[in-house]
């Protein structure tokens, strides 16, 4: 079964600092991959995926991540956070059923922004 | 993009009773919509799996007589909880496939007294 392993569950960094949320997955074949964004009390918000290319994606709001093949990572980055960046962060992996996908979440990063 | 929405969006039953929820897809047809619940600070756990016209697929733990789920149409999915407990409060998300992408609507919060 995959599983996706967050080790970080809480991070704070000064607004204006770079970021790098890990993620790490096990999975049998090559995976899909996400990374959303939950503010308190809402739902899920999509900042990027990868399915296949190119292992540098680029998402919504300035952030990136990093496809490692090598690492079984798709660590999340971004080079300045803002003040509105403080949230949770979920990275998910996609089990493909042919009709389906079936989405299996880390637990998630809170990150706190300090000014 | 694509837009799902969630009502209501907070809801507070005793114990005992029922409650509906609903997911629509607004601006597309999702033949596949699941549901999730979230615990505070927690991730999310996968409930269910809608397909429009069949029964849906529970995981294991998921006891389907208690959280019932109809997925009538390409727009709509409902999840009802019957016999609503206290351990039953919990934030409830949905969404709806497109592609190969699930679209989250914004989530309800259940509160049973």
């Amino acid at each position: 079964a995959q599983s996706v392993t967050q080790p970080d569950i809480h991070i704070t960094v000064s607004e204006g600092a770079s970021l790098e949320l890990r993620c790490n997955y096990s999975y049998g074949a090559t995976p899909y991959l996400f990374w959303y964004v939950q503010s308190p009390g809402q739902g899920l918000q999509l900042l990027l995926k990868y399915f296949s290319g190119d292992t540098l994606v680029q998402g919504i709001k300035g952030f990136e991540a990093e496809f490692k093949r090598s690492q079984s990572s798709f660590n999340l980055r971004k080079p300045s956070v803002h003040w509105s960046d403080a949230a949770e962060y979920f990275c998910a992996v996609a089990l493909n059923t042919g009709t389906a996908s079936k989405l299996t979440f880390g637990t998630g990063t809170r990150l706190q922004v300090t000014l | 993009g694509a837009v799902v929405s969630q009502h209501p969006s907070w809801v507070i039953c005793k114990s005992g009773t029922s409650v509906k929820i609903e997911c629509r897809s607004l601006d597309f047809q999702a033949t596949t919509m699941f549901w999730y619940r979230q615990f505070p600070k927690q991730s999310l756990m996968l409930m269910a799996t809608s397909n429009e016209g069949s029964k849906a697929t529970y995981e294991q733990g998921v006891e389907k007589d208690k959280f019932l789920i109809n997925h009538a149409s390409l727009t709509l999915s409902t999840l009802t909880v019957t016999s609503a407990h206290p351990e039953d409060s919990s934030f409830y998300i949905c969404s709806g496939q497109n592609s190969y992408e699930q679209y989250f609507g914004p989530g309800t919060r259940l509160t049973v007294t």
